[in-house]
């Protein structure tokens, strides 16, 4: 079974300038996260979809953050505009609902 | 709220010596907890979870962790380490054993094995 993509796996950009990340999970999987990963600490949740409803974006800082998943499946996280602090690593997991998440290898974000 | 305190934020162990990596959690329900591992450049790989049935639970690569109520901790050990192990680990705490939701990680432990 093929796992989580996610592309692209490195981007540096400077500051104020806007990024696009993509997801694709795992067939099936109807349950998305994205996640932040600064580093030296554990992943944050920043957005949770249940199909292409949104769940749970309390920690997504929507006035530079944006995400969507149209049609169910792949899903696109945004930046616009990008700050020194969002530097980090940006994870996408997808969940089938027998109690596991599964994470894609991630997209390392440096803004400069 | 859910909290999870992972108690060493570095650990270093010879290759064969036991492993110990501690974890304590805080829950207002029921909670699921799991042990996951990153290594270095390589996405998040779960080596066992706990969702309320035996409290010792079994993972991959010979891990292994007891979920203790009464304590409120979820160890992870390791009898022998093997240079494959160094990594970093996180413990992690949600409610509900069906669909996951929001994890709620520690700050995660590195392990580094010694030859």
């Amino acid at each position: 079974e093929a796992g989580v993509a996610q592309s692209p796996r490195y981007k540096i950009i400077e500051k104020r300038q806007s990024v696009a990340f993509w997801c694709n999970p795992i067939s099936g999987h109807a349950t998305l996260y994205w996640y932040q990963q600064i580093l030296g600490q554990g992943p944050k949740l920043l957005i949770q979809f249940q199909n292409n409803g949104v769940v749970d974006d309390s920690q997504l800082p929507k006035d530079r953050f944006s995400a969507e998943r149209l049609k169910g499946v792949d899903s696109t996280l945004k930046i616009q505009p990008a700050k020194l602090e969002d530097s980090a690593v940006y994870l996408c997991a997808s969940d089938g609902g027998v109690g596991e998440q599964y994470f894609g290898p991630g997209t390392r974000l440096t803004v400069t | 709220a859910q909290s999870v305190t992972q108690l060493d934020s570095h650990v270093s162990v010879s290759e064969g010596t036991p492993v110990l990596l501690r974890c304590n959690y805080s829950s207002s329900y029921s909670p699921s907890l799991f042990w996951y591992v990153q290594h270095p450049n390589k996405g998040l790989q779960l080596l066992l979870k706990y969702t309320s049935a035996a409290t010792l639970v079994k993972g991959i690569n010979g891990f292994e962790a007891e979920f203790k109520k009464s304590e409120t901790s979820f160890h992870l050990t390791k009898p022998s380490a093997h240079m494959s192990d160094a990594a970093e680990y996180f413990c992690v705490v949600t409610h509900g054993s069906g669909n996951t939701g929001k994890l709620i990680f520690g700050q995660g432990t590195t392990l580094q094995v010694k030859p």
